[in-house]
């Protein structure tokens, strides 16, 4: 079975200092694709970031950028510059790489950026 | 792009009363959308499988003659609550499989059943 764990159930974090959340993933698959969302109050689900297995370059979005380690199944993800507006629950998700499959979520950290 | 919408974003209802859910694709084509839920300060749970033109896979546990989907069109998806219960009431998220792996969310529904 595959799971997603995140070890941190909260977080915070001083505006515009650097935070890293952690993800570790149990899979038996070699083609995969990792992602962190991010649900803000509004309880939105928010698209923050996503890497395919196959890639060995670190995804990177704006002050978004992730730290993968296929090996130890290690998917961190790193917020720097926090700004208020990053406040929200992060969850870490896997999907296998095989299309129409489904999400398996990671329980999520929820992250607070004091001002 | 890729936005997803969901209808009605809250709804109350009265213990018996049915409560149908649209899930829409706004600028993409979804055969595959998915149904969530969420209990406060969870993750999100998987429900179903919403395929188009054909029926909806069910996780284990989940009552598919209580949680009634209907994926019709490449756009559109519906949940239908049948008979609710209070114990039904919850946050209800659907997603859209876009080309390739990435899912996109709707702004999910806030049930709440007396």
């Amino acid at each position: 079975a595959q799971t997603v764990t995140q070890s941190q159930p909260e977080m915070s974090v001083q505006e515009a200092e650097t935070v890293t959340l952690s993800c570790t993933y149990d899979t038996s698959e070699n083609n995969y694709y990792l992602f962190w969302y991010k649900q803000p109050p509004s309880r939105q689900m928010i698209l923050v970031i996503r890497q395919e297995a196959y890639k060995q370059q670190n995804a990177t979005e704006n002050r978004f950028s992730v730290n993968f380690q296929k090996a130890a199944k290690s998917f961190s993800l790193k917020i720097s510059d926090s700004q208020l507006g990053d406040t929200a629950m992060y969850f870490c998700a896997f999907i296998p790489g095989n299309y129409g499959q489904n999400f398996v979520f990671g329980p999520g950290t929820r992250l607070s950026v004091l001002p | 792009g890729a936005v997803v919408s969901q209808h009605p974003s809250r709804v109350i209802c009265k213990s018996g009363t049915s409560v149908k859910i649209e899930c829409r694709s706004l600028d993409f084509q979804a055969t595959t959308m998915f149904w969530y839920r969420q209990f406060p300060k969870q993750s999100l749970m998987l429900m179903a499988t919403s395929n188009e033109g054909s029926k909806a896979t069910y996780e284990q546990g989940v009552e598919k003659d209580k949680f009634l989907i209907n994926h019709a069109s490449l756009t559109l998806s519906t949940l239908t609550v049948t008979s609710a219960h209070p114990e039904d009431s919850s946050f209800y998220i659907c997603s859209a499989l876009s080309s390739g792996e990435t899912q996109y969310f709707g702004p999910g529904t806030r049930l709440l059943v007396l």
